[in-house]
């Protein structure tokens, strides 16, 4: 069974400074790799996704991943963030049958200036 | 890109009411819909998976009678909430399935906003 886990609830950061936000997966097949955004009562918004290829990825609003195999990890960075980043961030994984997506709890991201 | 929309954006009934939301896959068919649900400040939980034509899968402990889900067409999935609780409020997200690429992308819709007095 696939899972996945948000290493950390909250992340507080002022504006301009770098952030790392950290997942850990598991599964027993090859998987795809996601990080969304929520902002309050709102939907999901896809950030970037993993499906093959380079393990760097690049997405929107600056934010990027990389994906490592051998620690099983999908961690998001943003090299500078705004106010603007304040949001809820969940990574998800799904397996090659396009089968729903495994979310995390969830981690919040506060940025202050 | 690939748009859902979802329809209330937000709703209030009384407790034993029954409530429907519709999800629509705007400019693209999609085979498999997904319902999830969320709770004030926790994650998305995946509670039936709906196939065109089909009948959908429900997660285990989801009740498939109180939580009724048609896929009639490629394009529109609804969810109807029974007999209606204040344990039934919550944020009510769908998705759906798309190909690109070889891999079925979802797609999620803005999400509908339950609320049972």
């Amino acid at each position: 069974a696939q899972s996945v886990t948000q290493l950390d609830s909250q992340v507080p950061v002022f504006e301009e400074a770098p952030v790392e936000l950290r997942c850990n997966y598991s599964s027993s097949v090859s998987v795809y790799l996601f990080w969304y955004v929520q902002y309050p009562n709102q939907g999901l918004q896809l950030l970037l996704k993993y499906l093959s290829g380079s393990t760097l990825v690049k997405g929107i609003n600056g934010f990027e991943a990389e994906f490592n195999k051998s620690q099983t990890s999908f961690h998001l960075r943003k090299p500078s963030v705004h106010i603007s980043d304040t949001a809820e961030y969940f990574c998800a994984v799904s397996n090659q049958a396009g089968t729903a997506l495994i979310f995390g709890k969830g981690t919040t991201l506060s940025v202050s200036s | 890109g690939a748009v859902v929309s979802q329809h209330p954006s937000r709703v209030i009934c009384k407790s034993g009411t029954s409530v429907k939301i519709e999800c629509r896959s705007l400019d693209f068919q999609a085979t498999t819909m997904f319902w999830y649900r969320q709770f004030p400040k926790q994650s998305l939980m995946l509670m039936a998976t709906s196939n065109e034509g089909s009948k959908a899968t429900y997660e285990q402990g989801v009740e498939k009678d109180k939580f009724l889900i048609n896929h009639a067409s490629l394009t529109l999935s609804t969810l109807t909430v029974t007999s209606a609780h204040p344990e039934d409020s919550s944020f009510y997200i769908c998705s759906a399935s798309s190909t690109s690429g070889g891999y079925n992308e979802q797609f999620f819709g803005p999400g509908t906003r339950l609320t049972v007095l």
